[in-house]
């Protein structure tokens, strides 16, 4: 089954440097990638997503890029701040299967 | 709207007994899936339903059944409770067209003694 490898676990950063964290996925069927954003006591919330006929997207602070040959997808947060300390969660899902699988998740935290 | 509504927030079970993890959602989601969440192990996928009337099964599902007699409602049963099921579920629910934004509850904190 589709199987999500997300690295590093933790990540630690100055306010104002920038974040990156890189995903695996093992299905090349595959055609959906989120990623989320867990804060602490809360459910996790979908901030960016990217669809495999899209190499990058961005919104604001935060871009997503697929390469779907070496089937990576990674999250890049420039000018962190502290607010963007929190667990972060990528995934990933075939067509139509309403199945999405999940990486292990990475700690960033962004000191003031 | 409301969301995706998990009850209860907290509960602590013995060993052997059974309980169900309620999960509504007022969006008219066709998706609704569950999920565990452990340390350092992320976001493990219980059961899954597409669709009023369909479930499957996802990386983890022994122990905990689901039904899916509605679209609003997905509710999780766990059969015998196990130590080993310690862990915060969450629901979450996505309209198919949108395909996979799935909307998250606010999690169940189970304790299994």
């Amino acid at each position: 089954g589709e199987n999500v490898e997300q690295h590093p676990s933790t990540l630690s950063v100055q306010e104002g440097d920038s974040a990156v964290i890189k995903c695996t996925y093992s299905d090349s069927a595959s055609n959906y990638f989120p990623w989320y954003k867990q804060e602490l006591g809360k459910g996790p919330q979908l901030i960016i997503d990217i669809r495999s006929n899209v190499g990058e997207k961005k919104d604001q602070r935060i871009a997503v890029t697929l390469n779907k040959t070496a089937k990576h997808f990674s999250l890049h947060i420039t000018e962190t701040q502290p607010e963007d300390s929190a667990v972060y969660f990528c995934a990933a899902s075939g067509s139509n299967t309403g199945k999405l699988i999940f990486g292990q998740g990475t700690t960033l935290q962004v000191k003031p | 709207n409301a969301g995706v509504t998990q009850t209860p927030k907290f509960q602590v079970l013995k060993t052997g007994q059974s309980m169900t993890l309620q999960c509504a959602q007022d969006m008219n989601h066709e998706y609704m899936s569950w999920y565990r969440q452990d340390p350092g192990m992320g976001l493990r996928l219980i059961h899954y339903s597409v669709g009023a009337g369909i479930t499957d099964q996802g990386e983890v599902p022994n122990g905990y059944n689901v039904s899916r007699s509605t679209t609003e409602d997905f509710p999780l049963r766990l059969l015998s409770a196990a130590p080993s099921q310690t862990s915060v579920y969450f629901c979450a629910s996505s309209r198919k067209s949108r395909a996979y934004g799935y909307t998250f509850g606010s999690g169940t904190r189970l304790t299994v003694v």
